[in-house]
């Protein structure tokens, strides 16, 4: 079956931390990759995607992330994050031959400072 | 731009109510969603639209019922719901339908929706 995990459900950091959130799947064939983030009362963004090439992608406010497919993981990084970055993080997968976006269910991440 | 728009943000409505919802993007995506998300529970695809077809309905109760009306336009039609079925409904949208490669969601805001 398909399936998207995140192994770290809370993290709670000080500022100037750095943050690796992990996210393995579990899919036949060839996936999208994706990460999104959901601020306290705002909607989903896309944070950044993989599609193919460069297995490290760069997205929005200094976020990173690598893809390992040996490993089937796509984690979360950023060297040093700030009060803002507090937020729901979810790592997201789709096969290219659908639709279907599915979920891991979500990082809450609370950064101190 | 990549801006999906939902109405309302927030809706009330008894179990006996008839309401809609509606979602509206202007950036010539052929696929548009809806999704339920529940509190602090990731999002769970609810229907795909493809071209203004519906392509996908994960099983989703009748009392939800989507409609397109054109290419920019999803509404979801809301009757007889249950208070369990409280929670944020999202509105994406995506530039292709089946068959891309590169197909990336953008969502909307959501409507929060309590059913009392």
């Amino acid at each position: 079956a398909q399936s998207v995990s995140q192994h770290n459900h809370h993290v709670i950091l000080s500022e100037a931390a750095s943050l690796e959130l992990g996210c393995n799947y579990s899919y036949g064939g060839t996936v999208n990759l994706f990460w999104y983030v959901q601020y306290p009362g705002q909607h989903l963004q896309l944070l950044l995607k993989y599609f193919s090439g460069d297995p490290l992608v760069k997205g929005i406010k200094g976020f990173e992330a690598e893809f390992i497919k040996s490993k089937f993981s796509f984690n979360l990084r950023k060297p040093s994050v700030q009060w803002s970055d507090t937020a729901e993080y979810f790592c997201a997968v789709n096969a290219r031959s659908g639709y279907a976006l599915n979920f891991g269910k979500g990082t809450s991440l609370l950064v101190t400072p | 731009d990549t801006e999906v728009t939902q109405t309302p943000k927030h809706l009330v409505m008894g179990m006996t109510n008839k309401k809609s919802l509606k979602c509206e993007q202007h950036m010539g995506h052929r696929a548009m969603y809806w999704y339920k998300q529940k509190a602090k529970k990731p999002p769970e695809l609810m229907f795909v639209y493809s071209y203004e077809k519906l392509s996908i309905n994960e099983s989703v109760p009748s009392r939800f019922s989507p409609e397109c009306p054109n290419s920019s336009l999803l509404n979801l039609h809301l009757h007889a719901l249950q208070p369990e079925d409280s929670a944020l409904y999202l509105c994406a949208s995506s530039p292709v339908g089946s068959g891309s490669n590169t197909d990336t969601q953008y969502f909307g805001p959501g409507t929060r929706l309590t059913v009392l």
